[in-house]
């Protein structure tokens, strides 16, 4: 069965810094090209960042909302993938989840809210 | 760019009416899919490269599309089938998402 769990989500302040973890488990984790969604309290979902297998040189990509802010990075010594937040804005509040492409299994997200 | 134009917005439908939302891509040659989120849960991927149903997925459900237009279909609308529906632009980055579709039970 595969399982996905974010971690990490907080309240924290307007240009704090926040990191998530995903754990993963139920599937080949160094095969995967892992990806980070968000959605806000809209109910919007956003594409976040996508970071590909080993074989594809771990390849990273963003949209153009987070490029700069946010990094995303993966163990698969851990089938963990994580995503590094900076400079946080108060429009990143939202729920981030975690899923391998092609995006058919998601956690139950761990929610970020930024504010003063 | 950043949200695919879905229509409509919300809807509601009675058990055993026809069913279909439409989601325009912003450029031709993808695939689309779809994922299902109920109230209080996470999304779940529903339909994907297009027209193929994830699994456990009821065969009244469809999916279809080319060039930069694409639908969801349910063929005959079950009171289970009562969510919310959002269309992802597959397989390149962005992964951009549509607006979604809020399916209510008439």
């Amino acid at each position: 069965e595969v399982q996905l769990v974010e971690t990490g989500g907080s309240l924290v302040q307007p240009g704090k810094s926040l990191k998530l973890t995903c754990a993963t488990s139920g599937f080949t984790f160094s095969n995967a090209w892992m990806h980070w969604v968000r959605q806000s309290p809209e109910k919007q979902l956003e594409w976040v960042a996508q970071i590909k297998a080993k074989s594809n040189n771990y390849a990273t990509y963003y949209a153009e909302s987070v490029k700069g802010r946010f990094t995303i990075s993966r163990d698969d010594s851990k089938s963990s993938v994580y995503l590094q937040m900076n400079s946080l804005k108060e429009e990143d509040t939202a729920i981030y989840y975690c899923t391998p492409g092609p995006f058919a299994y998601w956690g139950q997200g761990t929610l970020v809210t930024v504010s003063s | 760019d950043n949200v695919l134009p879905q229509s409509p917005t919300t809807m509601a439908a009675s058990p055993g009416e026809k069913v279909t939302i439409t989601c325009h891509a912003s450029s031709s040659g993808i695939y689309m899919n779809w994922h299902q989120q109920k109230s209080g849960t996470s999304p779940k991927l529903w339909i994907y490269d297009t027209s193929k149903l994830a699994s456990g997925v009821p065969d009244r459900f469809s999916g279809s599309g080319s060039g930069t237009s694409y639908s969801l279909t349910i063929n005959t609308m079950e009171t289970e089938d009562a969510a919310t529906y959002y269309c992802q632009q597959c397989c390149s980055t962005p992964y951009t998402f549509g607006a979604g579709t809020k399916l209510e039970l008439k």
